[in-house]
């Protein structure tokens, strides 16, 4: 059964400084990996999309990268600032030969708040 | 990327009822999912919603207490039946443009059960 473990849980960090976020899972028949953004009480914001064959993506200041061998993925925020404060969520998408279709799995999330 | 509607943003309901959510998204696709998010805890996949078969439910859902429609390709709900305290959660639907594709989300419906 695959699991999705995020560390860490909550993060507090003050304007500017960079960021990993930890992402890993323990089944590495994956289609692809997808991180996400929720502010609070909303929906989720897609942010990157790896695919399994792929290392890593980048948009602005995010970068994702992707170790399926290990079961591992990090995301890196650069230069973190205030309207980053959100929570990140991780997920796996399964391949149908671990018994998904098109089904994603997903991580407890980190919580990070970025302070002025 | 596709833009997702969902209505009711948010209700509060009392126990014994149920609650249709409805999910609009602005083009056709292929797979629309179904998914809770329990009081701080991550999404739990519901169900699968594809254009002219029946929902695929995932373990620990049924069809009973969540009967979902797909009419057409641009539309989908989920109803919420016989409702408790537990049911409290956000709902969220989503949608993939097809296998291994990337997903998009809803702004999620925030259901209160008293």
């Amino acid at each position: 059964k695959q699991e999705v473990t995020q560390i860490p849980a909550a993060l507090s960090v003050p304007e500017g400084e960079n960021l990993v976020l930890n992402c890993s899972f323990t089944d590495s028949a994956i289609y692809n990996l997808q991180w996400f953004r929720q502010d609070p009480g909303k929906g989720l914001t897609s942010l990157l999309l790896i695919q399994s064959s792929q290392r890593e993506q980048t948009s602005g200041r995010l970068n994702a990268s992707l170790d399926k061998s290990s079961g591992r993925s990090t995301l890196y925020i650069a230069a973190s600032q205030p309207g980053d404060s959100a929570t990140y969520l991780c997920a796996v998408l399964l391949s149908m030969f671990s018994g998904g279709y098109n089904k994603l799995i997903f991580g407890a999330g980190t919580r990070l708040a970025v302070h002025p | 990327s596709a833009v997702i509607s969902q209505k009711p943003s948010r209700d509060i309901c009392q126990r014994g009822t149920s609650l249709t959510i409805q999910c609009q998204v602005d083009s056709q696709v292929t797979m629309m999912f179904w998914y809770r998010q329990q009081p701080g805890q991550s999404l739990t996949l519901i169900a699968t919603a594809n254009q002219g078969s029946e929902a695929t439910y995932e373990s620990g859902f049924v069809i009973d207490k969540f009967p979902i429609s797909r009419p057409n390709l641009t539309f989908s709900t989920l109803t919420v039946s016989n409702m408790s305290p537990e049911d409290s959660s956000i709902y969220l639907c989503s949608v993939s443009p097809g296998l291994a594709r990337e997903q998009y989300f809803g702004p999620g419906t925030r259901l209160t059960v008293t």
